[in-house]
């Protein structure tokens, strides 16, 4: 069975200071691992699709990597504004279309 | 654009009554897909839409939900007899091919006294 685990759980930074967040996934075949960040009340928000082990993408203070067997989202000199949930989705294994499974999150706290 | 629209935004009701949900996806757009989001199970996929069809169904937790997508600017959820295990957060989502990325709706969050 398909699974996606994101670890930790919570985590709480102080403003500048840098962490990374994992995303470890099973799943037959994949074809995508996206990122999205999710702010209290409101929809996930889209951040990154990699598809590759060893591909990258950047946005501000975001980065994503991805590996065989997980996916890091390190966050450089964090600001209180990046404090949300971080969510990773992967297509289900033997489909063609968007059937994702979403991990857990990871609630990001940033503090001033 | 306007993105994702979702109403309503909060739906308090009382267990038994019918409850309808609604979404708009982005124009052009030929995936829907409706979410469930509680904390306990976290975000699962209920049921997806291709050109108007449903395409899967087997997230649907039980006979009493129903969706529906009469033309491609417009979907519903449909929970009948509504339960208070219901009570969680729905989102919609839509997407332009199966395998891109899915954009959300800001949810309606239900609650079933």
């Amino acid at each position: 069975e398909d699974q996606v685990t994101q670890s930790p759980e919570a985590l709480r930074l102080q403003e500048g200071e840098s962490s990374s967040l994992n995303c470890s996934y099973t799943v037959s075949g994949l074809r995508g691992l996206f990122w999205y960040r999710q702010d209290p009340g409101k929809g996930p928000e889209f951040l990154f699709t990699l598809y590759s082990a060893g591909e990258e993408k950047e946005k501000e203070r975001l980065k994503a990597t991805l590996t065989k067997k997980e996916s890091f989202l390190h966050i450089t000199a964090p600001k209180p504004e990046d404090s949300a949930t971080y969510l990773c989705a992967v297509p289900r294994g033997g489909t063609s279309y968007g059937k994702l499974t979403f991990g857990q999150g990871t609630i990001l706290t940033v503090h001033p | 654009d306007a993105g994702v629209i979702q109403s309503p935004r909060h739906e308090v009701t009382e267990m038994g009554q019918e409850v309808t949900l609604r979404c708009k996806p982005i124009s052009g757009h030929d995936y829907l897909f409706w979410y469930r989001q509680t904390m306990m199970r976290g975000l699962e996929l209920l049921i997806y839409f291709n050109n108007n069809v449903p395409i899967d169904d087997s997230g649907m937790p039980e006979d009493r939900f129903s969706a529906k997508m009469p033309n491609a600017s417009f979907s519903t959820l449909k929970i009948q007899p509504s339960e208070p295990r219901d009570s969680a957060v729905y989102f919609c989502a839509s997407s332009f091919g199966g395998m891109e990325t899915q954009y959300f709706g800001p949810g309606t969050r239900l609650l079933v006294l």
